[in-house]
């Protein structure tokens, strides 16, 4: 069974721009989560997807944002990038909520320079 | 707010030693995972506990839930170099599953 895929695995942005992540989940799981992980500030929830509905929302601004389709990939998309949201972005698929268990992706390095 | 506090925050020993890595909310959770993560990959699971009073064994490590639900260990035994990682606690929320991580232990096990 494939593991969750994500795409790009590196990104340099330049400040300003924006920027689409991609998070395939595995096979059959319906729950897709998104994370930013910085160093200073650990894992942090950004959005979690079920049946491509918005089921829960981290507190993060309205720059970030996401998607899911209805084959339960899903998408991320950070607009006028800030130096400040270089980081790990992480997706995880659970096979229906994220709270019975969470398999990741090995997350996509963005830096904006 | 629900807060996982995950102590301690850094931990270097040597090959052989044990350890045990906590993790405390004034929060009950309906479960708690423990996951590891090594240095540009996602975190792993490694174990789901649910019951309070659960005890876990893989291998060489033991994860235990408290009785109220409210905290979490885990203990290494014997630890080997292998046992590196970034090792976070996360919590399930139980109104909405949601899950509440702590912010990891950074284990080095030198040889």
């Amino acid at each position: 069974k494939a593991g969750v895929t994500q795409t790009p695995r590196y990104l340099i942005k330049t400040r300003g721009q924006q920027v689409t992540l991609s998070c395939s989940p595995i096979s059959g799981h319906r729950s897709v989560s998104w994370y930013q992980q910085t160093p200073g500030q650990g894992l942090q929830f950004l959005f979690e997807y079920f049946s491509e509905t918005q089921r829960n929302k981290g507190n993060f601004p309205g720059r970030f944002s996401g998607r899911q389709f209805s084959n339960s990939r899903s998408e991320m998309n950070v607009s006028t990038l800030e130096l400040g949201d270089s980081a790990l972005y992480l997706c995880a698929s659970s096979p229906f909520f994220v709270g019975t268990e969470a398999f990741f992706g090995q997350g996509t390095r963005l830096t904006v320079v | 707010t629900q807060l996982l506090e995950q102590s301690p925050q850094f931990l270097s020993i040597q090959e052989g030693e044990n350890l045990t890595v906590y993790c405390n909310s004034s929060s009950v959770f309906s479960s708690l995972q423990w996951y590891r993560q090594e240095p540009g990959e996602g975190p792993v699971l490694l174990v789901t506990v649910v019951t309070g009073g659960e005890v876990k064994k893989l291998k060489r490590l033991t994860f235990q839930f408290g009785d109220a639900r409210k905290d979490s260990s885990l203990h290494i035994t014997a630890a080997q170099p292998g046992d590196t990682g970034l090792y976070l606690c996360a919590g399930a929320r139980r109104s909405n599953y949601q899950l509440i991580w702590g912010a990891g232990t950074k284990l080095i096990i030198k040889p």
